[in-house]
């Protein structure tokens, strides 16, 4: 299984609302990413996870929250969103630095809207 | 400030012929280099990778060449097929701490004709 599941694929919502992406992989990956792609641009680094705590923040905006509750999961929690974080949000997962394989395998994405 | 880049934004190529994808990087600690395909609407998939040591990784169809004076690095599809037709995004990789973050490349729009 080298699949990363994201859920939902796509989402709108109001500025004034709450709502969350997941994130899961059954690959025994202990780094997992939050990427945000625009159209016709290169996927931005947003987040990293390194076993289950959070290495990387990419100076990303306090309206973003990530969340790894276990191994396998990774939520972005999104309050308070602007019109221009309309994106697609990628999930990735990868080995850990050292071991075999340090590709990334990405998920489909959320397309999210906001409106 | 772009660390990787990829100047061509698209290109078109026959069935059956060689494909040839470039990309530069500024930054001499990156420690791999993947190549990804992407489609509209959906993740990246992995390609081929190559580690900062080596010069040259084949599978397959694909081969990619990485000249660290220069830094630079390519793709090559050998033959191209319809099904490449594709979104192809070159990413830097730099081992930080346990994980690794990619920078990718600006992306090029590779159209294979038949």
């Amino acid at each position: 299984d080298t699949e990363v599941t994201q859920t939902p694929k796509h989402l709108v919502m109001g500025m004034t609302n709450k709502k969350s992406l997941k994130c899961e992989q059954h690959m025994g990956h202990r780094a997992m990413y939050w990427y945000k792609q625009k159209a016709k641009k290169p996927p931005e680094l947003m987040f990293v996870y390194s076993y289950e705590k959070l290495s990387i923040n990419e100076s990303v905006p306090s309206r973003f929250s990530p969340e790894c509750p276990n191994s396998s999961l990774l939520n972005l929690h999104l309050h308070a969103l602007q019109p221009e974080d309309s994106a697609l949000y990628l999930c990735a997962s990868s080995q850990i630095q050292g071991e075999v394989g340090t590709e990334a395998f990405f998920g489909q994405g959320t397309r999210l809207t906001v409106v | 400030d772009q660390q990787v880049k990829q100047n061509s934004p698209s290109l078109s190529v026959q069935e059956g012929r060689i494909s040839i994808l470039n990309c530069d990087y500024t930054n001499s600690m990156f420690d791999y280099f993947l190549w990804y395909k992407k489609y509209p609407a959906e993740g990246p998939t992995f390609l081929i990778s190559i580690s900062s040591i080596k010069d040259k990784n084949e599978d397959g169809r694909f081969t990619v060449f990485l000249n660290k004076s220069a830094k630079h690095l390519s793709l090559h599809i050998v033959p191209s097929q319809p099904g490449d037709s594709a979104v192809y995004f070159c990413a830097a990789v730099e081992l930080a701490g346990t994980a690794s973050k990619l920078t990718f490349g600006t992306g090029t729009r590779l159209q294979v004709t038949l």
